[in-house]
């Protein structure tokens, strides 16, 4: 089975200062990872993905994460955060290529204070 | 483009009622996915579709059926509503397998009494 977990609820930080967001994974196999936004009242967007290849990803809104295996985690970062990145996180795996079968999270709410 | 498309925005049902929410893309895309989001549980996979007449079950496939007839349409159907499926409904197309182009619908906000 395959599952994510992010352990945050919710994350607060100041405009300009550093956000992270954490997610960790659980596959039987080599994971393929993704992080989404979702902002009030809208579907989710895709931000960025890792399926293989180098373990620091960069996404849309200046956005990266680092794919970690020893550590099974894909933490979502923004060098300086924006009020306009208040928003629901979102992190999914999927355990197999075969199977389309997307696991998310349970979501982390950013807030980014003026 | 209109993209995915979501109808109702918005419904209330009685236990035992039946309903289909319907979800369209004008896109092309062969992958096509219903989702439930509930507050702390994020997103679960209801039912997806790797092409016209191909379907199978996600996640929490219970109490709901879907089709796929045609690529551009993929409605989910409640079979008899219950409380528990009071949720918001997400329809989602892709281009590929991976995701990157996932493209969500504004969602169904449903309320069963």
């Amino acid at each position: 089975a395959q599952s994510v977990a992010q352990p945050e609820d919710q994350v607060n930080v100041a405009e300009g200062n550093p956000l992270t967001v954490k997610c960790t994974y659980s596959v039987s196999g080599n994971p393929y990872l993704f992080w989404y936004v979702q902002y009030p009242n809208r579907g989710l967007q895709f931000l960025l993905k890792y399926i293989t290849g180098d373990n620091l990803v960069k996404g849309s809104y200046g956005f990266e994460a680092e794919f970690n295996k020893s550590q099974t985690s894909f933490h979502l970062k923004k060098p300086s955060a924006l009020v306009s990145d208040s928003a629901l996180y979102f992190c999914a795996v999927l355990g197999d290529l075969n199977d389309y079968k997307l696991s998310f999270g349970a979501g982390t709410t950013v807030t980014v204070r003026a | 483009n209109a993209g995915v498309t979501q109808t109702p925005k918005f419904q209330v049902l009685k236990t035992g009622q039946s309903m289909t929410l319907q979800c369209a893309q004008d896109m092309n895309h062969e992958y096509m996915s219903w989702y439930r989001q509930d507050p702390g549980m994020g997103l679960r996979l209801i039912h997806y579709s790797v092409g016209a007449g191909i379907t199978d079950q996600g996640e929490v496939p219970n109490g709901y059926n879907v089709s796929r007839s045609t690529t551009e349409d993929f409605p989910l159907r409640l079979l008899s509503a219950a409380p528990s499926q009071t949720s918001v409904y997400f329809c989602a197309s892709n281009l590929d397998r991976f995701g990157e182009t996932q493209y969500f619908g504004p969602g169904t906000r449903l309320l069963v009494l």
